[in-house]
């Protein structure tokens, strides 16, 4: 079975704070996807990548970027984090683009 | 831009009856992917069912399947024989055909939560 590991399923930071939240799988997975969950709004996509040091825009890339220098570790960073960025972080990755994405338990960050 | 519509906020049925979720798209594409996946409190988004746009027939995995309508832009997941188990929300999600533009993200509906009654 596929396994996404996300660091944190907890984390509290502060206003300005830098924030990564790290990723890893362990498939030799081509593609690595991280999204937002917010009540009533599902989930939207922040940013994928489709290999090392390749990465594109999702639907909600503002305030946000990533890192991804080795195949199986995808790093979701918050420059200077602000309480609209208190939410659920999903990373999920996929073998392939046609292929169906495996999840991770999620992270909930609270931005104090 | 695709969208993906969930009509129904709350489900609830009875332990061992059958409930069918509903889920409408809007894509101007042919070539597509659609998927059930559920999240139980535990939180982690476990896939369902997919059905590759190109295929007529209904996908199924065991007590759940799909009524895929591409005409109509619906694919509604129907889950038989309903137990304790099966309490989650529920997301439909669609994913393009082609690639690139954040095409290879999906797109999911706001969700329904199924409640199961004993």
């Amino acid at each position: 079975d596929v396994k996404v590991t996300q660091s944190s399923r907890y984390l509290v930071k502060r206003t300005g704070e830098k924030v990564f939240l790290e990723c890893v799988q362990d498939m030799d997975h081509e593609n690595m996807f991280w999204y937002r969950q917010d009540p009533g709004l599902g989930l939207r996509l922040i940013y994928f990548s489709y290999d090392v040091k390749m990465k594109e825009k999702g639907d909600i890339p503002e305030g946000y970027s990533v890192s991804r220098e080795k195949k199986e570790r995808f790093s979701l960073i918050l420059e200077s984090a602000s309480t609209n960025q208190t939410s659920m972080y999903l990373c999920a990755s996929s073998l392939w683009r046609n292929q169906p994405q495996h999840f991770g338990d999620g992270t909930r960050l609270s931005i104090l | 831009a695709q969208t993906v519509t969930q009509s129904q906020p709350e489900m609830s049925v009875q332990e061992a009856e059958t409930v069918t979720l509903s889920c409408t798209y809007d894509t101007s594409e042919s070539d597509y992917y659609l998927f059930w996946y559920k999240q139980p409190p535990s939180r982690q988004m476990i896939l369902v069912i997919r059905q590759e746009a190109y295929k007529q027939q209904n996908a199924t995995e065991n007590r759940f399947s799909v009524n895929f309508q591409k005409a109509a832009k619906s694919f509604s997941l129907k889950i038989s024989d309903s137990q304790l188990g099966d309490a989650a929300m529920y997301f439909c999600a669609y994913r393009s055909g082609t690639s690139g533009g954040g095409a290879d993200g999906l797109t999911f509906g706001k969700g329904t939560h199924l409640i199961i009654q004993p």
